[in-house]
């Protein structure tokens, strides 16, 4: 069952620009993360954001957290052509990790 | 090097045919789990282990079986594959709730 749905499917952009890819989710949760898919190979962790913190830097990634609109935002700021990946949020609750049909971002140089 | 490694990374077999695929990590987390993953399905979890000798189902557990004797392995089997079960299929692993997990490489596997 997919409990995170992002938006948009899909975002291309030009390197330097910055790239915003939001996750909302149906029920309670203990935490969300992001994590990075590179074509075919496994998921790697970006950043995990509590239920109760609403904001959370890591290098040029932020993420925030809206529970009450149980929704997340992933920011990725001056975007490289490295960043090319599919990005998926997950949601936990504290058995397993539910995640999202992902972004796929396209970042051109 | 802190990793989940999986095995095999492809793997082609007829149907009926059982097959494992291993996991092993080196990190000592307690939590392991097997997710596939499937174009327009996303990522679905179909067993996950909270610690040796305790596993629990995930959403697609219907053709899979798990053991996990010791905390390090946590191996995939497919008693009878049928090519529904063609997929690319993750490990991952974790210190519990509230850590992020720690993914292995991936396995495609194709059942004709």
């Amino acid at each position: 069952s997919q409990q995170g749905e992002e938006d948009p499917q899909a975002l291309s952009i030009q390197e330097g620009e910055n790239a915003t890819m939001n996750c909302s989710y149906k029920t309670s949760i203990n935490n969300l993360q992001w994590y990075r898919q590179n074509s075919g190979r496994g998921l790697v962790h970006l950043i995990l954001i509590r239920s109760n913190e609403r904001e959370k830097h890591s290098g040029r990634l932020r993420v925030t957290l809206d529970t009450s609109k149980k929704s997340s935002s992933l920011l990725i700021t001056a975007s490289r052509a490295a960043d090319t990946a599919s990005y998926f949020c997950a949601t936990d609750n504290g058995n397993k990790l539910v995640f999202g049909a992902g972004t796929i971002l396209r970042v051109k140089s | 090097e802190a990793q989940v490694t999986q095995n095999p990374r492809y793997l082609i077999t007829v149907t009926g045919k059982k097959l494992t695929v291993t996991c092993s990590q080196n990190m000592n987390h307690e939590y392991m789990s097997w997710y596939r993953q499937d174009p327009g399905l996303g990522l679905r979890q179909i067993y996950y282990s909270m610690n040796v000798e305790v596993t629990d189902k995930g959403d697609v557990p219907e053709g899979y079986k798990v053991s996990r004797k010791e905390k390090r392995n946590f191996p995939l089997i497919l008693e009878s594959p049928s090519p529904n079960q063609t997929s690319l299929y993750f490990c991952a692993s974790s210190f519990g709730g509230g850590w992020g997990y720690t993914f292995g490489s991936g396995t495609r596997l194709t059942v004709v």
